[in-house]
Parts: C-alpha cells; sequence; structure tokens
C-alpha cells in the first residue's frame, strides 16, 4: 500500500551545522504534511506543516520543502543545537479524512 | 489552555487483563484520534472519533480493541485480554473539525507482563 518512507535512519550532525532530514511519499493524493519532532518518553511535538499548494515554509530555524514531482519531502534544520536532538517524523494527510500516516522517523543526534 | 491530557502515564497488565486508556482532548478541539507506537517506529493510525461518534476506524484490531468518545468525559481506548503484542505508547491527539493544529498527548507505555 501506499506510504510514507525516510531515507536515513539515523543522522549525526556537529553542533552549529545545518540538518537535513528527508522524507519520501508515495500517495500522490496526499496535499498536507507534517513535521514532528519526537523526545524520548514524549508524544510527537508539531514542527511546522505544509500544503501542497506551496514547495516551501519557513519557521524558526525550521524550513521544510515539498517536490510533489519526485514526492519528497524536507526538513531543515539551521544552527542546529543539542536540545534538537530527537527523532523526527513527516506525516501526511490525503485530505479523504483527518487521518495522518507516518513515516519511521529519524533519529538526529547533535554532537556537541 | 492546557493540552491533550492522557492518562495514565504508564500501565502495567497482566496477559488477560483488560487496559484502558484515557484521553481529553484539547479545549475547543472536538475530534479525537488514538495512534499506537511501537519502540524505534511511526504512529501508527488506529481510531478517529467526535462526541458520541465513530468517524473512523480502520486502524482497530477487529477483535479485543474498542473506543468511544462519549458526549461528557475523556475518550476512552479500551484493550480487552490484553497480550504481550499489545505492549507499545499509544498516543491521543486531537484537533478542531478541519483536522488542522492536530495535538499530541504525551502517551500512555503499556506494558503486559
Amino acid at each position: 500500500g501506499e506510504s510514507v518512507g525516510l531515507h536515513l535512519p539515523t543522522l549525526s550532525v556537529q553542533e552549529g551545522d545545518n540538518s537535513i532530514i528527508n522524507c519520501a511519499y508515495s500517495n500522490s493524493a496526499s496535499d498536507y504534511f507534517i513535521w514532528y519532532k519526537q523526545e524520548s518518553g514524549k508524544g510527537p511535538q508539531f514542527i511546522i506543516d505544509i500544503r501542497s499548494n506551496m514547495d516551501k515554509r519557513q519557521g524558526q530555524r525550521v524550513t521544510v520543502l515539498l517536490n510533489k514531482t519526485v514526492k519528497h519531502l524536507s526538513l531543515q534544520i539551521a544552527a542546529t543545537q543539542p536540545g534538537d536532538s530527537a527523532v523526527y517524523f513527516c506525516a501526511e494527510n490525503t485530505g479523504a479524512g483527518n487521518m495522518l500516516t507516518f513515516g519511521g522517523g529519524t533519529r538526529l543526534m547533535v554532537k556537541p | 489552555n492546557a493540552g491533550v491530557m492522557q492518562n495514565p502515564r504508564h500501565l502495567v497488565r497482566r496477559r488477560g487483563q483488560e487496559a484502558r486508556l484515557r484521553c481529553s482532548p484539547m479545549k475547543g478541539h472536538s475530534h479525537v484520534y488514538w495512534y499506537r507506537q511501537l519502540p524505534e517506529e511511526g504512529l501508527k493510525f488506529m481510531v478517529y472519533l467526535q462526541k458520541e461518534n465513530i468517524i473512523d476506524e480502520s486502524g482497530m484490531p477487529k477483535e479485543r480493541f474498542s473506543a468511544e468518545f462519549p458526549k461528557e468525559g475523556p475518550s476512552i481506548l479500551r484493550i480487552q485480554q490484553v497480550v504481550r503484542g499489545d505492549s507499545a505508547a499509544y498516543f491521543c491527539a486531537s484537533s478542531p473539525p478541519n483536522g488542522r493544529g492536530y495535538t499530541f498527548g504525551s502517551g500512555t507505555r503499556l506494558t503486559v507482563v
């Protein structure tokens, strides 16, 4: 079936560097995408979202890019900090209901 | 403004017992969703509810699992006759009707021994 997937299970970066976390989706009907951050023992925390009529959206230190041609989503974190260490999930919504389909997650490790 | 409240945070049950997980949505949110997460995996959708109404339960196992969201009180996810494979983190989320502004609770970690 169609699903959301991620390229890299673990990403290790130096503090202060930029991080890029990637996500591939296969459901062309998806019209809404969200990135979540999940720290150990906690629930997913909303980071940023983007609708399919956009290709880029920026927040504070984070940018989400959407490439509908290749069905690719990425999260860029500028000046990565130790507090950014967590597992990051992308999720998609097809618009047929409010349910989200999650990817498998990427663990971001920030080295001081 | 309190977020999504789940309780208990941790729940231990012996095989064959019942587990009841509670979720109170954010103020102003009328829709509740339950997801299950196994270690090192993403969240998997289980069920989507409005007050007194199940909208979509396509992710719920056919047996032993049920969910409700009564007119008064929290949403309840009920697992009867638990087995070790039910051990997981169960997350509740809530949203307004348009599904935007999804907010998750801190989860209930169920351990079946």
